[in-house]
């Protein structure tokens, strides 16, 4: 089964920029989306395709992809994207299956 | 606005039956494919399972497959996850998300996702 792994942990500067990477087989193919997770509350989208963002979403997310190695970066962090950020692809078995990154902790100091 | 709202979550004792509802409103329900994602106590995201939208065809997790059945009635826009012979492992909130772009192109994302029903296996 395809993996996604990701750093556990990431801090940044307030206004700084940070890239939060995604490592796994299945990215040499296929495009990673992005999810923002606060405390308590439910995921929510921030970058999908090769880098698209949802209504609302701020363009200081960005998404790249390099080899097996996605990336979304966040430039000029605000305190308010202190968050565990996953990214997602779709398998490479071809057996409809989905997987998830491992998470990262991104934390504004 | 396009929204999903899970229910049916509660405690249920090991082995044990539980029916997960979703009710997607703002969009057209039937022409997407929705999948349900599950995160257990201070853990990550899991994917569990999906279902099509015009071919309604459904697929899971190893890790549910042949316990979980995943259904949609598209007349009443809502989505359902029947969980039986449930184990402690499967303690954990469900998310219900609506799939954007296709699998075989490889260009998928899940949203939007709901606020989530919390599911606890114990006895």
């Amino acid at each position: 089964s395809s993996e996604l792994t990701q750093d556990p942990a990431v801090s940044v500067a307030l206004g700084q920029t940070v890239r939060i990477t995604c490592q796994g087989d299945s990215l040499r193919n296929y495009y990673a989306s992005w999810y923002q997770q606060k405390p308590g509350q439910a995921p929510v989208l921030v970058i999908y395709d090769k880098n698209n963002r949802p209504s609302g979403i701020p363009d200081r997310f960005s998404g790249s992809r390099s080899g097996n190695t996605a990336s979304l970066t966040i430039t000029g962090a605000q305190a308010e994207d202190e968050a565990d950020y996953y990214c997602c692809s779709r398998d490479t078995s071809g057996n409809h299956n989905y997987v998830f990154g491992t998470g990262t902790k991104v934390t504004v100091l | 606005e396009v929204q999903v709202l899970e229910s049916g979550g509660g405690l249920v004792q090991p082995g044990g039956s539980l029916r997960l509802s979703c009710a997607a409103s703002g969009f057209t329900f039937s022409i997407y494919a929705m999948s349900w994602v599950r995160q257990a106590p201070g853990k990550g995201l899991e994917w569990v399972s999906i279902i099509g939208g015009i071919d309604g065809n459904p697929h899971y997790a190893d890790s549910v497959k042949g316990r979980f059945t995943i259904s949609r009635d598209n007349s009443k826009n809502t989505l359902y996850l029947q969980m039986n012979s449930l184990r402690a492992e499967d303690t954990a909130v469900y998310y219900c998300a609506r799939r954007g772009g296709t699998y075989n192109d490889g260009i998928v994302w899940f949203g939007p996702w709901g606020p989530g029903t919390p599911v606890t296996v114990s006895s």
